[in-house]
């Protein structure tokens, strides 16, 4: 059973188009964080929402946290081809420091 | 944030065979965890490495398979043993970020992919 389902796994779009990840739950989270992973790296923080319905924009970004604090979006406006990459949302159930990550999305940006 | 580093980045091995990973933070922090990341996967959590005492692993993890060492507050070692090919996989440690803060935050180091032939 799957904690945290993200979706869509697999994402091909164009350079200048807009797209959405969403990560579900039936679970009730502290917080939840979005990272960015590259080929051989490790996963980079991009964003932690901590309370329910808080958006977050990083730049191009926009972050959003459901008012029962089950669900998270992100959105990119405008991909660019250095967007291109593994986007993970993790989440925290209880304060315990523990996360739970979704099944990731891989976005590739096409010039 | 901290900086985090491992050693090796890579590696390929025999079946049967054993490797430990090295974990290094520039700063001390109490929480460290390890994860594992097959190919084209999430990550998914090993152990809690805890300073001082036995690591907490999570169901589907053993001692036995994964022993963790965590001597001080900037260091922490994951042993693959008996490795099989199922091993092959990204290993990755994290840490906890800055203390006082309400929630949790966590950063990784750029793992080890590991390769079992």
């Amino acid at each position: 059973t799957q904690l945290l389902e993200q979706s869509p796994q697999f994402l091909s779009i164009q350079e200048g188009e807009n797209l959405t990840v969403y990560c579900n739950s039936s679970s009730v989270f502290s917080s939840l964080q979005w990272y960015r992973q590259e080929p051989g790296e490790g996963p980079v923080l991009l964003v932690t929402v901590v309370t329910g319905g808080e958006v977050k924009k990083l730049k191009r970004l926009t972050f959003q946290f459901g008012d029962a604090r089950k669900d998270s979006s992100l959105h990119i406006t405008a991909a660019q081809p250095g967007d291109t990459g593994l986007y993970l949302c993790a989440g925290d159930l209880g304060n315990t420091g523990k996360l739970i990550f979704g099944q990731g999305t891989t976005l590739q940006v096409k010039p | 944030s901290a900086v985090i580093s491992q050693k090796p980045s890579r590696d390929i091995c025999q079946r049967g065979t054993s490797l430990t990973i090295q974990c290094q933070v520039d700063s001390q922090v109490t929480m460290m965890f390890w994860y594992r990341q097959q190919p084209g996967q999430s990550l998914t959590l090993i152990a809690t490495a805890n300073q001082g005492s036995e690591a907490t692993y999570e169901s589907g993890f053993v001692i036995d398979k994964f022993p963790i060492s965590r001597p001080n507050l900037t260091f922490s070692t994951l042993t693959v043993s008996n490795m099989s090919p199922e091993d092959s996989s990204i290993y990755l440690c994290s840490v906890e970020g800055a203390s006082g803060r309400t929630y949790d935050e966590q950063f990784f180091g750029p793992g080890t992919r590991l390769t079992v032939l």
